[in-house]
């Protein structure tokens, strides 16, 4: 069963950093784009981030390029997001998601991101 | 960017009805590859969205065939056909035609 984790989240003060972690299980790693997608209380969705397979490209929209870094790793099933410079705009339930059948065909249960004084 | 706008924005079907919801691309969707990079996907109230439909009309594994998507280029529809009573959440469309990545607003459909 594929079952991916995220963990990491919290209350920080804006400037802050954090990292996200997002532990996959039940299906090839290395073999999957990771994504991330955050969604903000009462709002939609946006896309945060992309990452290739094997961790050699990365992909980001304009809110967050420059400050956000996405990564894995392929020997830890693990997939990170990290997130600096936090604005109070970026508090949103932080998801990750594998692309496979589609862009997001699989999400974890998301974990939530404060940015606040 | 690609913009993605969804209508209606709310909606309320009884059981048993067929709904369509509309997602309308400020770019046509059509890649060069022939694919059309246009998926839907829904989310219940306080969890994590799931995956409906890919490339227009695709269901993904699990899900009913009273979900079927159409369209093409820049105007696509999701119904649902009938509805039933777990079908209450909000759908959203979204493309990776190109980046970055967007969602449309969302619909969220409500059972009487």
């Amino acid at each position: 069963e594929v079952q991916l984790v995220e963990s990491g989240g919290g209350l920080v003060q804006p400037g802050s950093p954090l990292k996200l972690s997002c532990a996959a299980s039940g299906f090839t790693f290395s073999s999957n784009w990771l994504n991330w997608i955050r969604q903000a209380p009462g709002k939609g969705l946006e896309w945060v981030a992309s990452i290739n397979p094997d961790g050699s490209s990365t992909y980001y929209p304009d809110t967050v390029k420059g400050r956000f870094v996405v990564s894995k790793d392929n020997a830890k099933n693990t997939g990170y997001l990290q997130m600096n410079n936090l604005r109070s705009e970026d508090t949103a339930m932080y998801y990750c998601a594998r692309t496979g059948s589609s862009d997001f065909d699989y999400w974890g249960q998301g974990v939530m991101v404060t940015v606040s004084s | 960017d690609v913009v993605l706008t969804q209508t209606p924005p709310t909606l309320l079907a009884t059981i048993g009805q067929s709904v369509s919801i509309s997602c309308r691309s400020s770019q046509s969707l059509l890649h060069s590859n022939g694919n059309t990079y246009l998926n839907w996907l829904l989310q219940r109230t306080g969890q994590s969205p799931q995956p409906l439909i890919y490339l227009v009309s695709k269901l993904e594994s699990g899900v009913p065939n009273r979900f079927s998507g159409s369209g093409s280029g820049t105007d696509f529809t999701l119904t649902i056909d009938p509805v039933e009573a777990d079908d209450t959440a909000t759908y959203y469309c979204q493309q990776s035609w190109n980046d970055p990545l967007t969602f449309g607003s969302g619909t969220k459909l409500e059972i009487k």
